[in-house]
């Protein structure tokens, strides 16, 4: 599968603990995005990587909140001290960015319950 | 920042009729507007897009259209199938923007009714 893919694809743990996601973008796109989309609406945007740098931070994303790309490959994104308010699915984008293309291909998501 | 707004939230039609769903946006520097479909339990797939230099762009039985002086964009669906029954999402975004972030619409239940 050259797609996006996500790890792991459900998440439950309890309040207070701190869980790790990760994603694997298509092979040699340049951005990656991260959205958090909960029941009933769209996709919101936390944060995006052009390769390794983190350039961009919504205000969603609070300081239990981070990320990284280190090899300008895969990311992850960390929420520690969970609370149920991130009770949501995150969803990881890639996209190549040049000669005007904007076209983000999404990855199947990583579902979070916070007991 | 960019406001999307979509209506309606929910949309029933039988087998072979047409769909419209219309979507709206704040920013007028937005230049590249997206469709998803998003099955339930599945990832959203893009299934077209349009930009900012065009007013409509048809891919088999979708179209979608734009009016960038109204700030409104469209999606069309004719003879539509039970297959068509998804979540659709539209979204906005600006190439002038450094992110080129999306700012998605809220979502269209579509359900078509064999």
């Amino acid at each position: 599968d050259t797609g996006v893919s996500q790890d792991p694809r459900h998440k439950i743990t309890k309040r207070g603990q701190n869980v790790t996601f990760r994603c694997d973008p298509i092979s040699e796109h340049n951005r990656l995005y991260w959205y958090r989309q909960t029941l009933g609406q769209g996709p919101e945007f936390l944060t995006y990587f052009q390769n390794e740098a983190q350039l961009e931070k919504s205000r969603l994303l609070s300081d239990r909140f981070s990320a990284e790309r280190p090899k300008g490959s895969f990311s992850t994104l960390e929420i520690q001290r969970t609370e149920q308010g991130d009770s949501a699915m995150y969803l990881c984008a890639s996209s190549l960015v040049g000669g005007g293309a904007n076209e983000q291909f999404f990855g199947p998501g990583t579902r979070l319950t916070v007991l | 920042g960019e406001n999307v707004e979509q209506h309606p939230s929910t949309l029933s039609v039988q087998e072979g009729d047409s769909a419209v769903i219309k979507c709206t946006y704040s920013d007028s520097a937005s230049n590249y507007f997206p469709w998803y479909k998003q099955e339930l339990g599945k990832r959203p797939q893009l299934i077209i897009d349009i930009r900012s230099n065009v007013g409509e762009k048809k891919d088999q039985r979708i179209a979608v259209t734009l009016n960038k002086t109204a700030k409104h964009f469209s999606l069309h669906i004719t003879e539509t199938q039970p297959e068509d029954s998804a979540v659709y999402f539209c979204a906005a975004t600006s190439s002038v923007r450094s992110a080129r972030q999306l700012t998605f619409g809220s979502g269209t239940q579509l359900t078509v009714l064999p």
